[in-house]
């Protein structure tokens, strides 16, 4: 059984920084590209962030380029989201999602963490 | 970037009804990469449909996807109570991934 655990989410200050991280099991990691998906509240869904199966591709959404790192460690099934100089906008439920099909950018997310809530308030 | 415009915005229907969702795209999308998701309140999205027409693992079959291009449909043929929900598109042959705004199936 898949299963995508975040965790590292809370309260952080305008332009502070915040490390996610996503447990992944019941797949092999390594062969499938991850992404983060966020939701800011009672909106809709954004992608954020994409990493291929061996981590040496990756890709992010305008609105998060320069400030956001994803990175992953095959070793340990774990995916990463460095959060810099983060704003009210990106304060969102931040979702841990799997590639469908393949290590590549171009999948569908078939299974999604439950969840994680990052605020950002002074 | 391709934008994906979803309606009706609310679909106010009974159970047993069928649902049909619309999701149009501004350009084509690449290959027919579109997935469609279900969310619950609080709870994160399921894929439903891959490819525009590829049902997912253990989705009922009352589930059906169609469409090629910019016009993609998701329809429902008889409402379950637990089908009322929002539901979302997802064009995923281009970068970037973009969603639409989401279509919400209330009870009437």
């Amino acid at each position: 059984e898949v299963q995508l655990l975040e965790s590292g989410g809370g309260l952080v200050q305008p332009g502070g920084s915040l490390r996610l991280s996503c447990a992944a099991s019941g797949f092999t990691f390594s062969s499938y590209a991850m992404n983060w998906v966020r939701q800011a509240p009672g909106k809709g869904l954004e992608w954020v962030t994409t990493i291929s199966g061996s981590g040496g591709d990756t890709y992010y959404a305008d609105s998060v380029k320069g400030r956001f790192t994803i990175s992953r460690d095959n070793s340990k099934n774990t995916l990463s989201l460095q959060m810099n100089s983060l704003r009210a906008e990106d304060m969102a439920v931040y979702y841990c999602a799997k590639g469908g099909v393949g290590s590549g950018y171009y999948n569908c997310f078939d299974y999604w963490g439950q969840g994680i809530l990052v605020t950002v308030s002074s | 970037e391709i934008v994906l415009t979803q309606s009706p915005g609310t679909l106010s229907l009974s159970p047993g009804e069928r649902a049909t969702l619309s999701c149009r795209a501004s350009q084509t999308v690449s290959s027919n990469y579109l997935a469609w998701y279900q969310q619950k309140p609080g709870q994160a999205p399921r894929l439903l449909i891959s490819f525009a027409s590829s049902r997912a693992t253990g989705i009922p079959d009352r589930f059906s996807g169609r469409g090629s291009g910019t016009d993609f449909t998701l329809t429902i043929s008889r409402l379950e109570p637990e089908d009322f929900a929002v539901y979302y598109c997802h064009n995923y042959g281009s970068s970037p991934h973009t969603f639409g705004q989401g279509t919400k199936v209330e009870i009437k």
